[in-house]
């Protein structure tokens, strides 16, 4: 079964930081993978995903991932975070050849600092 | 125009009632859900409609009932409501049920059984 661990379900960056956001998956076969963010009182949308075309993936509001076999990984980048950048980040993953739906991560909630 | 819009927004009720969420999508997507986010932010589908035909549905309590009157439409009734029901129920919709299509979710209604 597939499933995805989102290590860190708080993390606090300055504004101009790095953020880094950690998500490891669990698979039985190569996964599509997904970022999705939410902010305050509103549903999700889609950062980015990951469907074997290119190990890195570039996404809106400058946020990036790579995806890393090998530890399967797909950890959410920002260089430089920005203080509308605070907000809650589900990473998620569903299983290729198969008709499941997305998996969702338990979420890490993002802190801008002035 | 408000892509995914769900009604209410705020559903507060007492145990034992019956009550029900709707949602609407303007997108033309054929392929409609039912997440819920319980209090720690965890996100799980429930149901997945495509072209009103049922296609997912996940260990839910039968007191869950989705109801789809057409392609735009989603919504879902809940008998015989439960303290553990308390949640935030998002919507969402795609153009097509694999996952690779973008989910367009809702703002989500926040249900508070007491």
């Amino acid at each position: 079964a597939q499933s995805v661990t989102q290590l860190g379900s708080h993390v606090s960056v300055s504004e101009g930081a790095l953020v880094l956001l950690r998500c490891n998956y669990s698979s039985s076969v190569p996964p599509y993978l997904f970022w999705y963010v939410q902010y305050p009182n509103q549903g999700l949308q889609l950062l980015l995903k990951y469907t074997s075309a290119a190990t890195l993936v570039k996404g809106i509001n400058g946020f990036e991932a790579e995806f890393k076999k090998s530890e399967t990984s797909f950890h959410l980048t920002k260089p430089s975070a920005h203080m509308s950048d605070a907000a809650e980040y589900f990473c998620a993953v569903s299983e290729r050849g198969s008709a499941r739906q997305l998996t969702f991560g338990s979420g890490t909630q993002l802190t801008v600092l002035p | 125009d408000t892509a995914v819009s769900q009604t209410p927004k705020y559903l507060v009720t007492q145990m034992g009632n019956d009550k029900s969420i709707k949602c609407e999508q303007n997108l033309g997507h054929d392929t409609m859900y039912w997440y819920k986010q319980d209090s720690k932010k965890f996100l799980k589908i429930m149901f997945s409609y495509n072209n009103k035909e049922l296609i997912i549905n996940e260990t839910v309590p039968n007191r869950f009932s989705p109801k789809s009157p057409d392609k735009a439409h989603l919504n879902l009734h809940i008998n015989s409501l439960e303290l553990g029901d308390s949640a935030v129920y998002f919507c969402a919709s795609s153009q097509g049920g694999n996952p690779l299509y973008e989910q367009y979710f809702g703002p989500g209604t926040r249900l508070t059984v007491t």
